[in-house]
């Protein structure tokens, strides 16, 4: 069975600082992979996608960047943290476009 | 812009009510339908999904949801409700062509004892 792993589970960082988020997915291959961030009140926001190795889609303007340097890895990570990057980060997967998508159990990050 | 509406941010019922959540969406041409619940201290999980076929799916735990495509609605139900319900609820979409999920902002249910 298929089993997405994220860490940190928690994060607690400075502004200004860099940040690395990891996602691995196992028990497949070639998965379309996923980084979403849910802000306080707020719902889900798709972030950055990716369909294949180094190759990543952005959804939205931001402080953040994506890399997919292996098939079954997703990194999120910023060079210098602001405030507003304060958030619940998910990663997810799935097999192909308009497929279910399987989510991780999250990071949770705050910056001061 | 496609978007998703949850109408009922926060609801509280007791044990053995019956549950419905309301979901619209906004139209973009063919789309899939999921219900996601987050449990306390848990990740998303899927609820159930509706790609094509019988309206009326069910899924996980004895909950239901009906695509009623002329409304753009896939409404969530369960006749009976259990304390192990409380959970937050997200509707999410995927649109023709797109390749991520248009989530709702999600309900919290909270069921009483």
């Amino acid at each position: 069975s298929q089993t997405i792993h994220q860490w940190p589970a928690t994060l607690v960082q400075p502004v200004g600082s860099p940040l690395s988020l990891e996602c691995t997915v196992e028990g497949t291959s070639n998965p379309n992979l996923y980084w979403y961030r849910q802000a306080a009140g707020r719902g889900l926001q798709l972030l950055f996608y990716s369909v294949g190795i180094g190759q990543i889609s952005s959804e939205v303007p931001q402080n953040l960047s994506a890399s997919r340097p292996q098939d079954r890895q997703f990194i999120l990570s910023s060079k210098k943290l602001l405030l507003s990057d304060s958030g619940f980060y998910l990663c997810a997967w799935s097999r192909g476009q308009q497929e279910t998508q399987y989510f991780g159990p999250g990071t949770r990050l705050l910056v001061l | 812009a496609q978007s998703v509406s949850q109408h009922n941010h926060h609801v509280i019922l007791s044990e053995a009510a019956s549950l419905e959540l309301g979901c619209n969406y906004s139209y973009g041409g063919t789309v899939n339908l999921f219900w996601y619940v987050q449990y306390p201290g848990q990740h998303l999980q899927l609820l159930l999904k509706y790609f094509s076929g019988d309206p009326l799916v069910k899924g996980i735990k004895g909950f239901e949801a009906e695509f009623i495509k002329s409304k753009f609605s896939f409404n969530l139900r369960k006749p009976s409700v259990q304390w192990s319900d409380t959970a937050e609820y997200f509707c999410a979409v995927i649109y023709t062509g797109r390749r991520a999920l248009t989530f709702g902002s999600g309900t919290r249910l909270q069921v009483q004892p």
